[in-house]
């Protein structure tokens, strides 16, 4: 069945580091992909998605490529802020429903 | 801002006792969701909901019931809220914006704590 899989956390990276959350698919056919961020004590906010293959999401400084030959959407941001402190998701829909990677934390520490 | 709110914010209860949590959208978008969140399981379904009266059931629905009489509302009931059920709780919002594709918005979350 359709399903992603994103990697493991937590992720500790200084102010101003690259960074790089993998997250692989499975799917039939080529849908669209998402990441929501979630801020601490907040619900899921729609952070970026690409809607076909070789489609750049991006937002807030953040993008990821839907990369259909490696079933890849990986997200990344050259220089990462405190303020990006959060748990990131990426999600896959699929009929009336979405399915969501376990989540990554990240800290950003000053 | 997708227009969701969820009550109560935060319920502690005991064993035993329903409970029912209220989602709440201004939008009258068709397809309603709600979802459990624990470490290290990310989201996932209870029941969702594809217009009023119309539900079906998620990926972990046992102990979970859920009506919707209005389309603004989703209520979610435990009917005898276990240890196991204590989670935090969101609702979602499928948003359709020009093509086909579906986009998912979050209400701010209900922490729901059994005793």
């Amino acid at each position: 069945g359709d399903s992603v899989t994103q990697m493991e956390g937590p992720v500790t990276l200084s102010e101003e580091a690259f960074l790089t959350i993998n997250c692989t698919y499975t799917a039939t056919g080529y849908p669209s992909l998402f990441w929501y961020v979630q801020y601490p004590g907040e619900g899921l906010q729609l952070l970026l998605k690409a809607t076909k293959a070789d489609d750049k999401g991006s937002n807030k400084g953040f993008e990821a490529t839907y990369r259909k030959e490696t079933t890849s959407f990986h997200l990344e941001k050259g220089s990462v802020q405190v303020s990006d402190s959060a748990v990131y998701f990426c999600a896959l829909p699929t009929g009336n429903q979405f399915y969501f990677g376990t989540g990554t934390s990240l800290t950003v520490i000053p | 801002d997708a227009g969701i709110t969820q009550s109560p914010r935060h319920k502690v209860t005991e064993t035993g006792t329903p409970v029912t949590l209220r989602c709440h959208q201004t939008e009258n978008h068709r397809y309603m969701y709600w979802y459990r969140q624990d470490p290290g399981h990310g989201l996932r379904l209870i029941h969702y909901s594809y217009g009023v009266k119309d539900t079906d059931k998620g990926e972990v629905s046992d102990g979970y019931s859920v009506s919707r009489s209005k389309t603004e509302d989703f209520l979610l009931t435990l009917e005898s809220a276990t240890s196991s059920q204590t989670s935090v709780y969101f609702c979602a919002i499928s948003v359709r914006a020009g093509g086909s594709t579906d986009t998912q918005y979050f209400g701010p979350g209900t922490r729901l704590t059994v005793l």
